[in-house]
C-alpha cells in the first residue's frame, strides 16, 4: 500500500514569493493535516482538512492556507514568504473513523525561503 | 508550562541495553497517546499507539499513567537502528485530531 506522499521533495523561493506544497494521503484516508518543523523545533501543527473543509488550523498567520481535494489530496498555500518560514513541511492522513485517530506522515518538502 | 514534556537527552546507550524514556502532558482531558520516532531530516514514523492497560510490540513497551499524566516508553535489547529521535505525541482535548508533539529524546546506541 504507497504512503503519504508529499512534492515538491525541495522548494527555493525568496522572500515575499508564494510557495505551493502538494500531499497525496494513503488510499482510504480522509484526514490530511500540515505540520511545520522550523530547524531545531518541534513539530507545529498548522492544518486539518477533511473532507474538502478546513477543520482546525493551529496558530498561524492567514498567509498559510490550504484545500483539500475531492480525491482527498491537498494543498499548502504560503503567501508572502518570510525567512523563518524555512522549514520541513510535513503532511500526515488519517481514518477519520478510528478513535486514536493514527496519523501516517509523508516524507515532507523542504522549503528554503531566501 | 510545555503541554508535552520529555526526557531532554540525548541518551547514549551500548547495544543490548534497556533504556527509558519518560513523557508528561499537561492536560488531563487528553484522549489519545502515542510514541513517534524520527530519523535524522526524515518523516516522524509511527512506532506505537499507547492504550490505558499498556502494550509491548516486540522489544518496545509503552505505558499510560493517567492519573500521573505520564507516559513512558521502554526498549529493550536496544540495537544499533534504535538510533533516533522519540517523539512523545498526545491528542488536543477538544480536538482530538490535532496532535501535539513533544520536542522529542535523542537516541543513539553504540556498538
Amino acid at each position: 500500500e504507497a504512503g503519504v506522499t508529499q512534492s515538491p521533495t525541495h522548494l527555493i523561493k525568496t522572500r515575499g514569493q508564494q510557495a505551493t506544497l502538494r500531499c497525496s494521503p494513503i488510499s482510504g484516508h480522509t484526514s490530511v493535516y500540515w505540520y511545520q518543523q522550523a530547524l531545531g523545533l518541534g513539530l507545529q501543527f498548522l492544518l486539518w482538512y477533511d473532507e474538502g473543509e478546513e477543520r482546525n488550523r493551529g496558530n498561524f498567520p492567514p498567509r498559510f492556507s490550504g484545500r483539500q481535494f475531492p480525491n482527498y489530496s491537498s494543498e499548502l498555500n504560503v503567501n508572502a514568504l518570510e525567512l523563518e518560514d524555512s522549514a520541513l513541511y510535513l503532511c500526515a492522513s488519517s481514518l477519520v473513523a478510528q478513535y486514536h485517530n493514527e496519523q501516517f506522515f509523508g516524507p515532507g518538502t523542504r522549503l528554503t525561503v531566501l | 508550562r510545555k503541554e508535552v514534556e520529555q526526557d531532554p537527552g540525548p541518551f547514549n546507550v551500548p547495544e543490548g541495553a534497556t533504556v527509558a524514556f519518560n513523557c508528561t502532558y499537561s492536560n488531563s482531558a487528553s484522549q489519545s497517546f502515542f510514541w513517534y520516532r524520527q530519523d535524522c531530516r526524515k518523516e516522524p514514523k509511527l512506532l506505537m499507539s499507547v492504550y490505558s492497560s499498556g502494550n509491548e510490540d516486540g522489544r518496545f513497551t509503552a505505558q499510560l499513567n493517567r492519573a500521573s499524566q505520564y507516559i513512558s516508553l521502554l526498549i529493550r535489547d536496544s540495537k544499533l537502528s534504535d538510533s533516533a529521535t522519540y517523539l512523545c505525541v498526545v491528542t488536543r482535548p477538544g480536538s482530538a485530531r490535532q496532535l501535539t508533539f513533544g520536542s522529542g529524546t535523542q537516541l543513539t546506541v553504540l556498538p
